[in-house]
């Protein structure tokens, strides 16, 4: 059964980059479609922040996009998010998570079947 | 903004039967996945696809889609279903993901 773990600096000065490393157990890098970060600030909802395909395709939220870098390293089983000038607002816990895509019928579908428990992430000088 | 719009909140009597619904225009092409999040633990997939439950899912949960809102019925809530639900998909361009804004569901 595979198996995410979030890790990186809990705490980042504003304007500085946040970076975090997910490790993928139990499996391989190349078993699930695409691998996505998702992020939670305190007492709101879930947000997307982009995903990686494990031969390195992304796509990004585009209101993050000039942010963000995603980047996967098959031969450490783990992937990777960079997200530049911090403010408070990227506060937040951050998940990554793996995710199928296909189709079935007339309609595709798309899940994430696995999540890491999450990182909390503050930024604060 | 999300694109992916739920009921803020929902609340169903002990045992009884609730829906909880997501309206987008992505719907048309993708089944919504739904996932629920308890206080202070990771977000959990209950339902995918047409209407398939992941291991351990109990089968009081179901899911089912017409035009461009899909659902989430748990027949028989329990105590233990009080929770935040969430519904995904892709966008209508297959490019990005959605999330609906969650529905809080109070069980009485």
């Amino acid at each position: 059964q595979v198996q995410l773990q979030e890790s990186g600096p809990g705490l980042v000065k504003p304007s500085g980059t946040l970076s975090l490393t997910c490790a993928v157990s139990g499996g391989s890098i190349s078993s699930s479609n695409w691998w996505s970060w998702v992020r939670q600030p305190p007492g709101k909802g879930l947000e997307w922040i982009g995903e990686i395909y494990h031969s390195g395709s992304t796509n990004y939220n585009p209101s993050l996009k000039s942010r963000v870098t995603i980047s996967v390293d098959k031969s450490k089983n783990q992937f990777s998010l960079k997200l530049s000038s911090v403010t408070a607002a990227d506060t937040a816990v951050y998940y990554c998570a793996g995710s199928k895509f296909g189709l079935s019928g007339l309609y595709y579908y798309y899940y994430m079947d696995v999540w890491g428990k999450g990182t909390t992430v503050t930024v604060s000088s | 903004s999300s694109e992916l719009t739920q009921d803020p909140a929902v609340s169903v009597a002990l045992g009884q039967t609730v829906r909880i619904t997501c309206q987008g225009d992505s719907l048309r092409s993708y089944y919504a996945s739904w996932y629920q999040q308890k206080p202070g633990q990771a977000p959990v997939l209950v339902i995918y696809g047409k209407n398939n439950r992941p291991s351990g899912i109990p089968d009081r949960f179901s899911g089912s889609s017409s035009g461009n809102t899909a659902s989430l019925t748990i027949t028989g809530a329990q105590a233990e279903d009080e929770a935040d639900y969430y519904c995904n998909s892709r966008d209508s361009s297959g490019n990005h993901l959605e999330f609906g804004g969650g529905t809080k569901l109070t069980v009485l």
